[in-house]
């Protein structure tokens, strides 16, 4: 499967503890997003890579939440002393810079977080 | 504010009827227009992408049309599967946008039942 992948797939914890997700990206794909998304809503754009640089951070991303890309391919998603409206599902997408005037995201199934 | 709305909220249709979603933007000038599905706890997938300057965009049981005027887009979908429940989700992409600004409709959930 040479999709983007996630995981874990869901992850359920106590509310203060620290998660962190994984996100592996279609390989030759030097863009990297993050997205939250609540139940029946549309996601909400998180932050973005291009290789191994963090281009933008959205104002969701509070100071709980930190995302890194060290090499360039994978990226993780790390919250801190979640709480309870942390609880959604996390998407990762990416995307190939190729000159277009617009480059579509592919998106990976998503990690779904519940709070307790 | 820049704003997406999409209509209905949730459709059920038979199994082999034609249905069309509706997308109401406020966002202008804008880049791109989007429709995505989304099945049930999985990523959204590419259905069509339209320029500002396309009026539709077809891929296989699918169009788009996009109505600049009118800041209007619609999916319409032909000869409807069960396959097709799902939700569908609107994305416009604002001109020269940071990506933060991408703004994603609330998606219209779909039912097809036999």
């Amino acid at each position: 499967d040479t999709g983007v992948s996630q995981d874990p797939r869901h992850k359920i914890t106590k509310r203060g503890q620290n998660v962190t997700f994984r996100c592996d990206p279609i390989s030759e794909h030097n863009r990297l997003y993050w997205y939250r998304q609540t139940l029946g809503q549309g996601p909400e754009f998180l932050t973005y890579f291009q290789n191994e640089a963090q281009l933008e951070k959205s104002r969701l991303l509070s100071d709980r939440f930190s995302a890194e890309r060290p090499k360039g391919s994978f990226s993780t998603l790390e919250i801190q002393r979640t709480e309870q409206g942390d609880s959604a599902m996390y998407l990762c997408a990416s995307s190939l810079l190729a000159g277009a005037h617009y480059n579509e995201q592919f998106f990976g199934p998503g990690t779904r977080l519940t709070v307790l | 504010k820049n704003q997406v709305e999409q209509s209905p909220q949730s459709l059920i249709i038979l199994e082999g009827k034609n249905c069309t979603l509706q997308c109401n933007y406020t966002v202008s000038p804008f880049s791109n227009l989007r429709w995505y599905k989304q099945d049930t706890g999985r990523g959204p997938v590419s259905l069509t992408i339209m320029t500002f300057s396309e009026n539709t965009k077809s891929n296989g049981r699918y169009t788009a049309t996009l109505d600049a005027d009118t800041k209007q887009s619609s999916l319409h979908i032909t000869a409807s599967q069960l396959s097709d429940s799902a939700s569908y989700i609107c994305v416009v992409i604002p001109q020269g946008t940071s990506y933060d600004k991408v703004i994603f409709g609330p998606g219209t959930s779909l039912s097809v039942i036999p």
